[in-house]
């Protein structure tokens, strides 16, 4: 079956470094969505990519689709303490279901 | 609106023991679906629907059951709980009608099983 998988697992850093997780599949997506969950929390939907290639920004966060449509990432310029929580992306292997990756914990210290 | 709504939040079974996860949502969402999610594993489809009176599974649903008997109501069955199915459980919906579009997630319940 489809795995998605990101990379690393967890990242710490100083607040107003730069952050980035990647995001591999072992098969082509249709599509792929980025969700943020805070400490305790449920995901929270940010984006959803499409097209091969695709770039788009929310602010401080860059998403990236990528040519193949089997990768993604997710890069966070000048990280703030709120920017704190794990960050997942997902992709549907059919119109049914949508698989998961790993998840990247984000860290941030004042 | 409410979004998606889970009852209860918490809830600590002994092994062997049988109860119902409730999921609602006041979106008129015709796809609904539940996860689990263990640390270190991210989040794994159990069972989805794609509108009322229909359901399949998803990539871990032996020990649930689900139904959908309206669009607003998806509940999650666990027949005999086991410690391994010690988790937290998210309900979620779209309004797409598929997987595809944005999921609405539940607040989640956390289990325990003993």
């Amino acid at each position: 079956g489809q795995q998605v998988m990101q990379i690393p697992q967890y990242q710490h850093v100083q607040e107003g470094e730069d952050f980035t997780t990647y995001c591999n599949s072992s098969t082509t997506l249709s599509n792929i969505q980025w969700y943020k969950q805070r400490p305790g929390g449920h995901p929270v939907f940010l984006i959803q990519l499409v097209k091969s290639g695709e770039v788009k920004k929310q602010k401080r966060l860059t998403f990236q689709f990528g040519e193949a449509k089997k990768n993604s990432s997710l890069h966070i310029t000048a990280t703030q303490t709120t920017d704190v929580g794990t960050y997942f992306c997902a992709g549907p292997p059919d119109t049914d279901k949508l698989i998961f990756g790993t998840g990247t914990r984000l860290q941030v210290f004042p | 609106n409410a979004g998606v709504t889970q009852t209860p939040k918490f809830q600590v079974l002994k092994t062997g023991q049988s109860m119902t996860l409730q999921c609602a949502q006041d979106m008129n969402h015709e796809y609904m679906s539940w996860y689990r999610q263990d640390p270190g594993m991210g989040l794994r489809l159990i069972h989805y629907s794609v509108g009322a009176g229909i359901t399949d599974q998803g990539e871990v649903p032996n020990g649930y059951n689900v139904s959908r008997s309206t669009t607003e109501d998806f509940p999650l069955r666990l027949l005999s709980a086991a410690p391994s199915q010690t988790s937290v459980y998210f309900c979620a919906s779209t309004r797409t009608g598929t997987a595809w579009g944005e999921q609405y997630f539940g607040p989640g319940t956390r289990l325990t099983v003993t």
